[in-house]
């Protein structure tokens, strides 16, 4: 099974704020890399695919990079509404499917 | 407007049975993959199941095979999840998730039903 890591694992920025999360794959899996945003008590959703993607209504603050292991996901200026819990997942080698273990955003 | 209304949640007893249903609509279901995603309290996402659009391909996370069995109607654009030999490590919230073009990606999530297994 192919293993996915995030860091940090939490994270406290303010609102204006340029942040960056990594995921690591445990092995290349190509570009088949997606992002979720949860909030608390809410579904996931998608926000970038095929590792730099955006999907469809989610604002372009939001962008991602990167291929082979190493990805990440950019928040180019924090809104109030961006503090959640974000998941790398990958889609290279299935099943199984594989997520990382999320990233906490915080207000600071 | 594509929607995903998952129910038949609830609390039931360790080595009981209990079954999802997940409603589709706003969509043509009979074109999708479909997958079943849980999330026990307080932690990350974990892929329980996938079955692709004509049943014809059906995969299970090792955690569940063999206790678990998803299952389909497409004449009632309904997904389901038949959950037997439940433990308690199976408490989770589970959801339901559309694939995206056919490439194990999630565009759309139900709300999620929550499973308690306890005694």
């Amino acid at each position: 099974d192919i293993q996915m890591t995030q860091s940090p694992s939490s994270l406290s920025a303010s609102v204006g704020d340029r942040v960056t999360i990594t995921c690591r794959a445990s092995q290349s899996i190509s570009s088949y890399l997606n992002w979720y945003q949860q909030k608390p008590g809410k579904a996931p959703k998608l926000l970038i695919y095929a590792a730099s993607s955006l999907q469809s209504g989610v604002p372009s603050r939001f962008s991602g990079s990167g291929s082979g292991t190493d990805f990440t996901l950019t928040i180019s200026s924090l809104q109030p509404e961006d503090f959640a819990t974000y998941y790398c997942q990958q889609s290279y080698s299935t099943p199984p499917v594989t997520f990382g273990q999320g990233t906490r955003l915080e207000i600071k | 407007e594509v929607q995903l209304v998952e129910s038949g949640g609830g609390l039931v007893q360790p080595g009981g049975s209990l079954r999802l249903s997940c409603a589709a609509s706003g969509f043509t279901f009979s074109s999708y993959s479909m997958n079943w995603v849980r999330q026990a309290p307080g932690k990350g996402l974990e892929w329980v199941s996938y079955i692709s659009s004509s049943s014809s391909t059906i995969y299970y996370a090792d955690s569940v095979k063999g206790r678990f069995t998803i299952s389909r109607d497409n004449a009632k654009n309904s997904l389901y999840l038949q959950m037997n030999s439940l433990r308690d490590e199976d408490t989770a919230v589970y959801y339901c998730a559309r694939e995206f073009l056919g490439a194990t990606t999630f565009d759309y999530w139900g709300q999620g039903t929550l499973v308690t297994v306890s005694s």
